[in-house]
Formats: structure tokens, C-alpha cells, sequence
């Protein structure tokens, strides 16, 4: 398995403002993915984020909105701005378990996730 | 294109009854399967996988068989207790590499002494 930690853990935050948070893997990966549960809703994909290169965004969702960063292969931020009360959801980050280049692409491993309320 | 269809739920149990939580899927090629559990106020755990037709994962008393011919994956377990009270999600994989999975829609089960 991996050993996956985000930062902060749950936060509440105004309407306009922006919120960055943190995933920290305890090993390299290639890829590390982004994803958004809205409340009572299942998972849906924000983003996939490669070190080194532009992260790709999914059908709805857009880099102004959601920037990524992966500036090395254990650590990745997103930030959620200009956020809305629809913006409210957990946010949890994931990586393939293998990810390192040419590895297995098997089974995916979950952050904690960030559970997100704006007002 | 590749979904994953699970039962609806909220799923209701005593303690000590059988639990199956059907899940279907449709996928170009051959995916790995998986499910996860998502506890009260926690995030998501891998709970098992299969990777290959007729293969069986299993963990904690749960089981799910891979299906090709049915392409379903259902989850079981023979005797559920208070403490499985979760929602749980059923996932695949198209096995290349960057890319995401793919959940259903989960179903919550809670589970009463």
C-alpha cells in the first residue's frame, strides 16, 4: 500500500477566497490523481497531475479554477478558488501503487481527503 | 465507454445477516475490479480487488467474484456487524497507466444490533 497524508484535514472558508491543499506521498510516484466527492455523491475526477508537466484537467473542471502543482514525484498541491458553497465537497488525492515509470498500473490509494465547507 | 453500476441503496441489516451489494460494469478490454469503503467521516480504503475473470478477492469477510460473462463484481458477506456500517463504492480500471478509476455511485449499508 502507500502511505498517503493531506493538509488540512477539514476546513470552512468564505465564499471569494482560495484554498490550497496539500497531498504527501511517502514514496515517488508517477502519477497522482485529484478527486472531488460533493456531499452524499461519488468520485469524480479533477485531475491527473504528472511531475514535471502541465496537469490534465477533465471535462468540467478548469486550471483557473482548480491550479495544480507536482513540482517533485512525492508531493502535489491543488488549490480551490474563488471558492463557492458549491465548491463544498471532500477533496482526496490518490496514486497509482507501482506508479513509478513502467510500474503496475493496479490499484489506486487514497488520501484521507479534505473535507471542504464554504459559506 | 467504461461505467460501473451499482444497486441503490441506503442498504438496511441486523447484525449476523447476508449482505450482497451488486455491482455491474461495462469496460472495453479487461479491467480490474475493486471495491472500496468509505467509513463515517473517513476517506476512501481499498476493501479488495480482482484483476482477471473468475478471479475471487477478499478481506474482513468480504468476498467478490470477477464475472466476465455477467460483467458483474458483487460484494458479499455471510455475517455483517454493526461496525461494517458504511458506504461502500465499486470501481475499475482499464489498466493503462494515468489512468483515473472509475466509482459507481455507492451504497451506504447500516447495520443494527
Amino acid at each position: 500500500s502507500a502511505v498517503i497524508s493531506q493538509k488540512p484535514s477539514r476546513d470552512i472558508c468564505q465564499r471569494g477566497t482560495s484554498l490550497t491543499i496539500q497531498c504527501q506521498v511517502d514514496s515517488q510516484v508517477t502519477m497522482m490523481f485529484w478527486y472531488r466527492q460533493q456531499p452524499g455523491q461519488s468520485l469524480t475526477l479533477i485531475a491527473t497531475a504528472n511531475q514535471g508537466s502541465e496537469a490534465t484537467y477533465e471535462s468540467g473542471f478548469v486550471i483557473d479554477k482548480f491550479p495544480i502543482s507536482r513540482p517533485n514525484l512525492t508531493f502535489s498541491t491543488l488549490t480551490v478558488s474563488n471558492m463557492s458553497p458549491e465548491d463544498s465537497s471532500i477533496y482526496l488525492c490518490s496514486v497509482e501503487r507501482g506508479g513509478l515509470a513502467g510500474g503496475s498500473t493496479d490499484t489506486q490509494y487514497f488520501g484521507p481527503g479534505t473535507r471542504l465547507t464554504v459559506l | 465507454g467504461n461505467s460501473v453500476t451499482q444497486m441503490e441503496g441506503p442498504v438496511t441489516l441486523s447484525e449476523e445477516a447476508f449482505l450482497t451489494i451488486n455491482c455491474t460494469y461495462t469496460a472495453t478490454g479487461y479491467p480490474s475490479l475493486f471495491w472500496y469503503v468509505q467509513y463515517p467521516g473517513e476517506g476512501l480504503q481499498l476493501l479488495l480487488k480482482a484483476t482477471k475473470a473468475d478471479d475471487k478477492g477478499s478481506n474482513k469477510g468480504f468476498e467478490a467474484t470477477y464475472r466476465k460473462e455477467t460483467t458483474s463484481f458483487h460484494l458479499e458477506k455471510g455475517s455483517v456487524q454493526v461496525s461494517d456500517s458504511a458506504v461502500y463504492f465499486c470501481a475499475l480500471s482499464v489498466n493503462q497507466a494515468g489512468t483515473a478509476l472509475i466509482f459507481g455511485k455507492g451504497t451506504t449499508l447500516s447495520v443494527s444490533s
